[in-house]
Formats: C-alpha cells, structure tokens, sequence
C-alpha cells in the first residue's frame, strides 16, 4: 500500500523567495516519487520524478526535489519563486513495477506568489 | 505533437442524469487512465485500460460508472445516474506503456445539482 502526506493545503511566498513544498510518503515496495504541477483550469504537467538513481533531481521551471529514505520524505525546492509558479502541486507515489506503477496523489499544495 | 484530449470541458447536470465524457489520448498511447478529482484533493484513479482491455477498476463505482475504450484509442466514461457527490474535474491521462510517463488532458469539470 502506499501513500502520500503533503504538510500544508497553502503556502505562501514573495516574489524571489526560496520555495519549499513538503511532502512525506509511505510505501511497502521501493517508490518511485513525481512533483505535478496543475494551473487552473489545466491538466497535470509532470515537473520530476525520483526512480532510484540520483536522490537529488531536478525538474523544469528551476524545481528540485531531494529524495531522503530515512525520513520518507520528497519535499519539491525552488531557490527564487517567481509569479508564473502560482498553482497548485501534487505530490505522487508509485511503485517499481506491477500493478504498484499505479500512481497514488497527495491531497496538493496551492502556492500563492506575492509581489 | 497533439496532447490528450477530453471533451466536454464544462457540463452541468441534475442529480439522477446521465452524463458521458470522451477522451482522445495521445496517438501510440497503450495505456490510459481516468481519474476523478474532487475540489482539494488530489485525483484518484478510477479505471486503468490497457489497449482496450481493462488492467484496474478497483475503484470504480461499477453500480453507476462505467467506461470503455473500443479499438484501444478512444474512450467514454459514463455516469448513470449521476450523485451530487460526484461533482469533481474528471481527468484523462494516457502513457506509452504502463511503465512509462502519464500525460494529462485538460479535464471536464462536472457539476451536478
């Protein structure tokens, strides 16, 4: 079974601030891990994902993500945020393999930019 | 390259009606999913196909919903009759195979009154 806990429904950043989107997850079999970003209106655009190589991925539009086993945690990392990042992002599991690749979202963080 | 495509975009309906949606996935897309996303949620899957075979529909609400994806390409998701619990943006992915990178259309948003 796997899970997925993102901390805060709403976080707030002025322009040019560091960015920080946490996200906690739980999985019976080794996971893979995926940011998604939703603008309104819109499908889900994929922004990284963690499959067992490197534990410090980076994305588009400047977003990255450290995977840390020994807190189960994948927390998505912009050093600058700029108005354009306004939306909302979801965090996701999945498994290896099998009927676990099935993906299993987080409840989303909307993340509100001010000037 | 085209993305996935669903229509309708917007669609209102009265508890007790029927309501169909359509999705067009990426050409040479094998798998395709449905998920309903309620408003603050993150989207759940509702049916997984590959080609035109169902893989998983483990959640979904079998006495009401229903879909299908004739020649492996297209597919329609029903709801018959529609609750108002299932106000929510219904969402179409596809990917090359299972293993691979799910791609999202634009969603329809339901709402039932």
């Amino acid at each position: 079974a796997q899970s997925v806990t993102q901390l805060g429904s709403h976080v707030s950043v002025s322009e040019g601030a560091l960015v920080l989107l946490r996200c906690n997850y739980s999985s019976s079999v080794p996971p893979y891990l995926f940011w998604y970003v939703q603008y309104p209106n819109q499908g889900l655009q994929l922004l990284l994902k963690y499959t067992s190589a490197a534990t410090l991925v980076k994305g588009i539009n400047g977003f990255e993500a450290e995977f840390k086993k020994s807190e189960t945690s994948f927390h998505l990392t912009k050093p600058s945020a700029h108005m354009s990042d306004a939306a909302e992002y979801f965090c996701a599991v999945s498994g290896p393999s099998g009927s676990a690749r099935q993906l299993t979202f987080g409840s989303g963080t909307q993340l509100t930019v001010l000037p | 390259e085209a993305g996935v495509a669903q229509s309708p975009r917007y669609k209102i309906i009265e508890k007790r009606q029927s309501v169909a949606f359509w999705c067009n996935p990426i050409s040479g897309h094998a798998t395709l999913y449905w998920y309903q996303q309620i408003l603050g949620q993150g989207p759940k899957l509702l049916i997984q196909f590959q080609n035109n075979g169902v893989v998983d529909d483990s959640q979904l609400p079998k006495d009401r919903f229903s879909a299908e994806r004739l020649k492996g390409v297209d597919s329609t998701l029903k709801i018959q009759p529609a609750k108002l619990e299932d106000s929510a943006v219904y969402l179409c992915a596809s990917s090359l195979d299972s293993i691979y990178e799910q791609y999202f259309g634009p969603g329809t948003r339901l709402t039932v009154t």
